[in-house]
């Protein structure tokens, strides 16, 4: 049982380039979330996703956009990458909303 | 403002100590509470979770809730060189939408 697996765990980009970082669960969890972490920010929610096919804004989604395709796998697309989305971001889902989520391990950011 | 503040520390305390660490917020719509333990370079885990006002105890760990002072706070007993670690709060309204976090205490346990 991995629990949320992310891919990349590591990436350098170059301002104005595209990636895509993959999130998978194998708990059969209906919700899923991107957050980013930077220091003295904490945790604020990009994008998240209520089941197969949906998606909604979070706190700070400009810049990204995401993808709900399959129940296991949630995609944070970065069309054409900025300094200043130089962070960690942490992929998590949950079963129910209220009882905590299962984060995965992070994909450190760099955009130079 | 931010919705959710908490003192990032660095807190640091001798082994057998008791930890009190502490977050308030601005938003009374705040329903569901939680907190997180966050080791270097890994992702958040759950520690524990509450819903409104009260305490809920799980083995050396109380989370206690006063939604009159918008206050929360996670006492950690008998505190071990394993409890190191970046503590984090996240509070939701009812819908559980989204959760809003802190920006973490750092705690140091020394042997």
């Amino acid at each position: 049982n991995a629990g949320v697996t992310q891919t990349p765990k590591f990436r350098v980009l170059k301002t104005g380039q595209s990636m895509t970082l993959l999130c998978a669960q194998d708990m059969n969890h209906e919700y899923m979330y991107w957050y980013r972490q930077d220091p003295g920010m904490g945790l604020r929610l990009i994008h998240y996703s209520v089941g197969e096919g949906t998606t909604a804004k979070g706190e700070v989604p400009d810049g990204y956009n995401v993808s709900r395709l399959k129940k296991q796998n949630f995609l944070l697309g970065l069309e054409s990458a900025a300094p200043s989305q130089t962070s960690v971001y942490f992929c998590a889902s949950t079963k129910d909303r209220v009882y905590g989520y299962t984060f995965g391990s992070g994909t450190r950011l760099t955009v130079v | 403002q931010k919705e959710v503040e908490q003192d990032p520390g660095p807190l640091s305390v001798p082994e057998g100590a008791i930890v009190s660490l502490n977050c308030t917020y601005s938003n009374s719509a705040f329903q569901y509470f939680m907190w997180y333990r966050q080791y270097s370079r890994k992702g958040p885990e759950l520690l524990m979770y509450t819903y409104s006002s009260g305490n809920k105890e799980d083995g050396r760990f109380t989370a206690q809730v006063d939604k009159s002072s918008k206050y929360i706070s996670l006492f950690i007993r008998d505190s071990q060189p394993s409890d190191s670690a970046t503590y984090l709060c996240a509070m939701s309204d009812h819908t559980g939408n989204q959760f809003y976090f802190g920006t973490g205490t750092s705690l140091t346990v020394i042997p």
